[in-house]
Order: structure tokens, then sequence, then C-alpha cells
């Protein structure tokens, strides 16, 4: 009955490697986001999609695409990756609306040695 | 530039004991306040949100105030307990389309026995 759910939960990865994150909500929301958290615990978005249409893209590099198939998945795909990309990153879903509450998956703890 | 500032960073106090998390916002135009409990390892989870007209909401042993007017929010716990140990943070959001949400940095409480 996981409402958000990222797949996987950890990954470790070499630089210069391509690796993929997948969401997927199961609360009929419209709205679904990428944040990242970094070392110091700052949850910062990234992308935002409102029925797959991007809505919201932060400065964040070209190397992290995000693709959205359908409403209730958001994947996130990053190319090239380099050492700064560590962090834990986080998919939330929401309702559109000003008191829509987002509703975030576990995370995925990204390591890049 | 929409800012979410709390205080203090990090916190540490004795099992039993209440504690007050601070939050300081200059996000406008402003739409609801949330706080939002973060164990480690997990996905933020929301625990009260509020809208420019509430001036306290509570849910059991957390009770937030609002001041819409000095843009400040206090989140209040009462009888900690171990569990309580966590990141707390404050979550901002404003009343464009798409109710952009903007993150505090969060207060790390630690409940020690």
């Amino acid at each position: 009955d996981t409402a958000v759910s990222q797949t996987p939960k950890y990954l470790v990865t070499q630089m210069g490697n391509d690796k993929s994150i997948k969401c997927e909500q199961n609360l009929g929301h419209d709205t679904m986001y990428w944040y990242k958290q970094d070392s110091k615990k700052f949850l910062k978005i990234m992308f935002s999609y409102n029925n797959k249409e991007l809505i919201i893209n932060e400065t964040v590099p070209n190397r992290f695409s995000p693709k959205s198939p359908d409403k209730a998945h958001l994947n996130l795909h990053i190319n090239s990756l380099e050492l700064g990309d560590s962090a834990v990153y986080f998919c939330a879903s929401s309702h559109v609306g000003g008191q829509a509450e987002a509703f975030f998956g576990q995370g995925t703890r990204l390591t890049v040695v | 530039k929409n800012q979410v500032e709390q205080s203090p960073q990090s916190l540490i106090i004795l099992e039993g004991k209440n504690c007050t998390l601070q939050c300081n916002y200059t996000v406008s135009p402003f739409s609801n306040l949330r706080w939002y409990k973060q164990d480690t390892g997990r996905g933020p989870v929301s625990l009260t949100i509020m809208t420019f007209s509430e001036n306290t909401k509570s849910n059991g042993r957390y009770t937030a105030t609002l001041d819409a007017d000095t843009k400040q929010s206090s989140l209040h716990i009462t009888a900690s307990q171990l569990s309580d140990s966590a990141s707390y943070i404050c979550v901002v959001s404003d009343l464009s389309g798409y109710s952009t949400l903007t993150f505090g940095k969060g207060t790390m409480l630690l409940v020690s026995p």
C-alpha cells in the first residue's frame, strides 16, 4: 500500500556512469516532484511535473533529465555522474492547490565513488 | 526571493521535557505553512498545516503556532519521547499557480533518555 515508492533505495556507482531512479505514486495526484537532500540535510527542489508537463526546473545541470511517462510516474535519469551528485534524492507527489500536502517517498541514497 | 529560516539548527533535550522550534519565513504571497517530521532514512511526513487565518493547531503532543504579521511560526513538543528524535522541517507554500514549496533546513532534535 506504499503511496510513493522509489527504487532503488541505495545506489553506489562510479563517476562517469549513467543511472536512473524510478518513482511511482498510487495516490492519484496530479503533481510529482524530485528533491535533493545534501549532506547538510537541506531539501532542495529540482523538478516539478503536473500531468506529465514540466512545471518547475530549478538550476539543475543538464545531466539530470526527468521523464514522466504518465502522471503516476516520474523517473530521474542522471548522465555522467559526478562526486557532487552524491546525496539522497526524494520523490514526492501532491494534488494541485494551496493546501495540498506533499507525500514523500523513502528516498534514494546515491553515492558516487 | 522566498526563504525559510529555522532555529536552532540542532537541539538535545531529556526525555519528558518540552521544547520549541522556530521558523521565520519571507515567502510571499503566503498560502500555508507546514511542519514536517523526517526520521533518519525516511521521507518527511506532514505534522500540521496552518493557513493565514490560523494561529494555532495541535496534533497530539505537537502544537504549531503562526503569526502571519511577523511571519513566524513555532512548533512546540510536549513531554518529549525518544521517538521524537528526528529532523523537523518548516515548509511554506506560496499562492502561485502550482503552490511552490520553500523548505527550511530543518532542526535536528535528539531526545536522550
